[in-house]
């Protein structure tokens, strides 16, 4: 059982939005602002999306944006594309003895 | 541009013991954190083990605590993880990870481990 719980799994069509939530406790999610999204496409390396809640690193899509409110963490994706299909995991900084907690994903699939 | 490369997975015993390595380019790898993380087949994301930049602090997963054990060679731009006394549910992808602004960052492709006899 992982330590943040997301939704199994969403849809949505193309050109549609989709929210992902993650939810943790006040010992991770709702303590710190330190909340990380990745997306993993089949068979390849998770990338970094959103982090810090809400930042986006260079060269990750405007498309993709993140929340937060008390324990629970969202991301949100405009604008689907066929390309966006992919699994998707929260993360939260927990502490020093937790370090990173991570959700169970999310599989996105685009109609 | 950030480079991560990890090796030396396998198949190994229950009980068995291996060691794996991620090599490191494209940044200045003594100045940076680095972070373990595995994957089960089919499963979620597990964070394993940290070491600061210096190599002076670690912590590692309740999962793996007193098996395993975290290293760097900041001269060979290196990371390892020693892992022992290997259980069936240590079988996962595991993933070496650079820090960037105090998240996992930046990802290697990944190494299989398979515990089975």
């Amino acid at each position: 059982q992982s330590a943040l719980t997301q939704p199994a799994s969403v849809s949505g069509s193309p050109g549609q939005s989709i929210t992902i939530s993650c939810t943790g406790t006040s010992s991770d999610v709702g303590s710190y602002n330190l909340v990380s999204w990745y997306q993993q496409h089949p068979g390849k390396a998770p990338k970094l999306m959103i982090y810090e809640v809400s930042k986006r690193p260079s060269g990750v899509s405007n498309r993709f944006s993140g929340s937060k409110s008390g324990n629970t963490a969202s991301l949100t994706i405009s604008g689907l594309q066929a390309e966006d299909e992919a699994d998707y995991y929260c993360c939260s900084y927990a502490g020093s003895s937790t370090f990173w907690v991570f959700g169970g994903g999310t599989k996105l699939t685009v109609l | 541009q950030v480079q991560l490369v990890e090796s030396g997975g396998g198949l190994v015993k229950p009980g068995g013991s291996l060691r794996l390595s991620c090599a490191a380019s494209g940044f200045t790898f003594s100045d940076y954190y680095m972070s373990w993380i595995r994957q089960a087949p089919g499963k979620g994301l597990e964070w394993v083990s940290y070491i600061s930049s210096s190599g002076s602090t670690i912590y590692y997963a309740d999962s793996v605590k007193g098996r395993f054990t975290i290293s760097r060679d900041n001269a060979k731009n290196s990371l390892y993880l020693q892992m022992n006394s290997l259980r069936a549910e240590d079988t996962a992808v595991y993933y070496c990870a650079r820090d960037y602004q105090d998240t996992p960052g930046y990802w290697g492709q990944g190494t299989l481990v398979t515990v089975s006899s």
